[in-house]
C-alpha cells in the first residue's frame, strides 16, 4: 500500500463548478498535511497547510480527518487558471515528507 | 520563505556519464531534501543532506549512484553517477520552511540517451 494515495484524475471540470480532491494516507502518527500545486513542467508549490481544524483561503477549503486518516482541498468556482496538478504531502517525522502522486484538474471555459 | 537557485535547469547527458545538479538556497537550513520525479510520477525522496554530516539515503537509493555534498548550510549538490536511460527524470531539491511545508527549487530535467 502506498504511503500517500490520491485519485490520479483527470478531473475536467467546466468554470464556475466546485471540485473536490481527497488524499488519504496511511501513517497514523503522520504530523503535518499540505496541499501543493504543480503546474506543468514546473515545480511543486505550497497551495496551503491543512489544520485539524480545516482552513479556508478564499476559494480553497482544506481538511482534514485524522480518524479516517485522509485530507480533502475544495475548490469553489473554478477559474481557468486553477488548471494544474494538485499533490498532496504528509510529514511524518518533521522532516520526512511523503507526497501523493497527484491529481490533475482541467478547467474549462 | 527560502528561495532556491537550481541548476542546471535541463540536460541531455550521454549512458555512463555523471551529472552533478546544484542548489543554492538564500538562508541558511538545516537540512536539504533531494527528490526525482518521474512524469506522471509522484516525487520520490532520495535523499536528506545534513551539513556535516553524511547523507541520508531512501531505500532504493545508494551513495555510490548519488552522491550528494552540503559543504555548508546554503549549498548542496547531487551527483547522478554512470547514468542510464532509466535516470531520466527530473531532479529537485527542496528544504523546509518551519512548520509550513517545503519550498523546492525549480528542477533539473535530465534526458539521459
Amino acid at each position: 500500500r502506498k504511503e500517500v494515495e490520491q485519485d490520479p484524475g483527470p478531473f475536467n471540470v467546466p468554470e464556475g463548478a466546485t471540485v473536490a480532491f481527497n488524499c488519504t494516507y496511511s501513517n497514523s502518527a503522520s504530523q503535518s498535511f499540505f496541499w501543493y500545486r504543480q503546474d506543468c513542467r514546473k515545480e511543486p508549490k505550497l497551495l496551503m497547510s491543512v489544520y485539524s481544524s480545516g482552513n479556508e483561503d478564499g476559494r480553497f477549503t482544506a481538511q482534514l480527518n485524522r480518524a479516517s486518516q485522509y485530507i480533502s482541498l475544495l475548490i469553489r468556482d473554478s477559474k481557468l487558471s486553477d488548471s494544474a496538478t494538485y499533490l498532496c504531502a504528509v510529514n511524518e517525522n518533521n522532516n520526512d515528507m511523503r507526497f501523493g502522486a497527484g491529481t490533475r484538474l482541467t478547467v474549462k471555459p | 520563505s527560502a528561495v532556491i537557485s537550481q541548476k542546471p535547469s535541463r540536460d541531455i547527458c550521454q549512458r555512463g556519464t555523471s551529472l552533478t545538479i546544484q542548489c543554492q538556497v538564500d538562508s541558511q537550513v538545516t537540512m536539504m531534501f533531494w527528490y526525482r520525479q518521474q512524469p506522471g510520477q509522484s516525487l520520490t525522496l532520495i535523499a536528506t543532506a545534513n551539513q556535516g554530516s553524511e547523507a541520508t539515503y531512501e531505500s532504493g537509493f545508494v551513495i555510490d549512484k548519488f552522491p550528494i555534498s552540503r559543504p555548508n548550510l546554503t549549498f548542496s549538490t547531487l551527483t547522478v553517477s554512470n547514468m542510464s536511460p532509466e535516470d531520466s527524470s527530473i531532479y529537485l531539491c527542496s528544504v523546509q520552511v518551519s512548520a509550513y511545508g517545503y519550498t523546492f527549487g525549480s528542477g533539473t530535467r535530465l534526458t539521459v540517451v
